[in-house]
C-alpha cells in the first residue's frame, strides 16, 4: 500500500543548530515529493518539491531536501534552524495522473529553544 | 500567487444541524480536495473532484457531501453534524492532470456541541 512515514512526532532544536526532519514513503510509481509546513492555527504552505532531475532540491526559507531513491527517503534539512521556524513540518507523496491525490505522513512538529 | 479561500475561520455548531463549509480558488485548477486535521492523526482526505460535478472519496467519507457545480468553488457538507466532526477543515486546490503541488486555504476550525 502507498503510504509516508514521517518517523519523529516530535523534534526540539537549539536555535542556530541544523536540522534534518525524516520521511520515507512507499509508492509504486515514479513519485513526486514535496514538503509542507504550517504554521499555528494556518493552512499547509509548500515548502519545496521534487518532480525528476537533480535529487536536492532548493526550497524557501533555507529548505533543502534530497531524494535518495534506494533509501525510498525525502529528507528535509536546513543548516541553521531560526525560533520562526518552529512548526508542523508534513511529507507528502504524488504522481502525475489524473484522479488521484496526494499523500500525507502524519506529521513532525518542530520545537526551537533559545 | 495562488489563493484558496474558506468561508469561516471558525465555526460552532450544534449535534444535528446541516452544515456547509464553502472554498473557493482564484487560480482556474482543475481539482480540489477537503481533508480534516487532527492531532495526531495529520491529514486525511474526505473528498476530491478533478472536474466541475465530479467526486471521488477519499479516506473518510462517512457523514460528509461535497458539491462542485462551478470550478473555483467546492463546498463540504455535513449533513447531520455530529461531536467527533469537531475539526479543523482544510481545502486545497491543484492544477491537472495529476497529484501536482496542492495549494491551501487557512483552515476552518469546526466545533460542534
Amino acid at each position: 500500500a502507498q503510504s509516508v512515514t514521517q518517523p519523529d512526532i516530535h523534534i526540539t532544536v537549539s536555535e542556530g543548530a541544523s536540522l534534518e526532519l525524516r520521511c520515507n514513503y512507499s509508492y509504486g510509481a515514479t513519485p513526486y515529493l514535496f514538503w509542507y509546513v504550517q504554521s499555528p492555527g494556518q493552512g499547509l504552505q509548500l515548502l519545496l518539491k521534487y518532480f525528476s532531475g537533480d535529487t536536492l532540491v532548493q526550497g524557501i526559507k533555507g529548505f533543502e531536501a534530497e531524494f535518495k531513491r534506494s533509501q525510498s527517503s525525502f529528507n528535509l534539512r536546513k543548516p541553521s534552524v531560526h525560533w520562526s521556524d518552529a512548526a508542523e513540518y508534513f511529507c507528502a507523496v504524488g504522481a502525475n495522473q489524473a484522479g488521484t491525490a496526494l499523500i500525507f505522513g502524519k506529521g513532525t512538529t518542530l520545537s526551537v529553544s533559545s | 500567487d495562488v489563493k484558496v479561500t474558506q468561508s469561516s475561520r471558525y465555526l460552532v455548531k450544534r449535534t444535528g444541524e446541516k452544515v456547509f463549509l464553502e472554498c473557493v480558488q482564484d487560480m482556474d485548477h482543475e481539482n480540489m480536495f477537503w481533508y480534516r486535521q487532527d492531532p495526531g492523526l495529520g491529514l486525511r482526505l474526505i473528498y476530491f473532484s478533478y472536474d466541475v460535478k465530479m467526486k471521488e472519496k477519499g479516506d473518510i467519507p462517512e457523514g460528509y457531501s461535497v458539491s462542485r457545480e462551478k470550478k473555483e468553488r467546492f463546498s463540504l457538507i455535513l449533513e447531520s453534524a455530529s461531536t467527533n466532526q469537531t475539526s479543523m477543515y482544510l481545502c486545497a486546490s491543484s492544477s491537472s492532470p495529476g497529484a501536482y503541488e496542492q495549494y491551501f486555504g487557512p483552515g476552518t476550525r469546526l466545533t460542534v456541541t
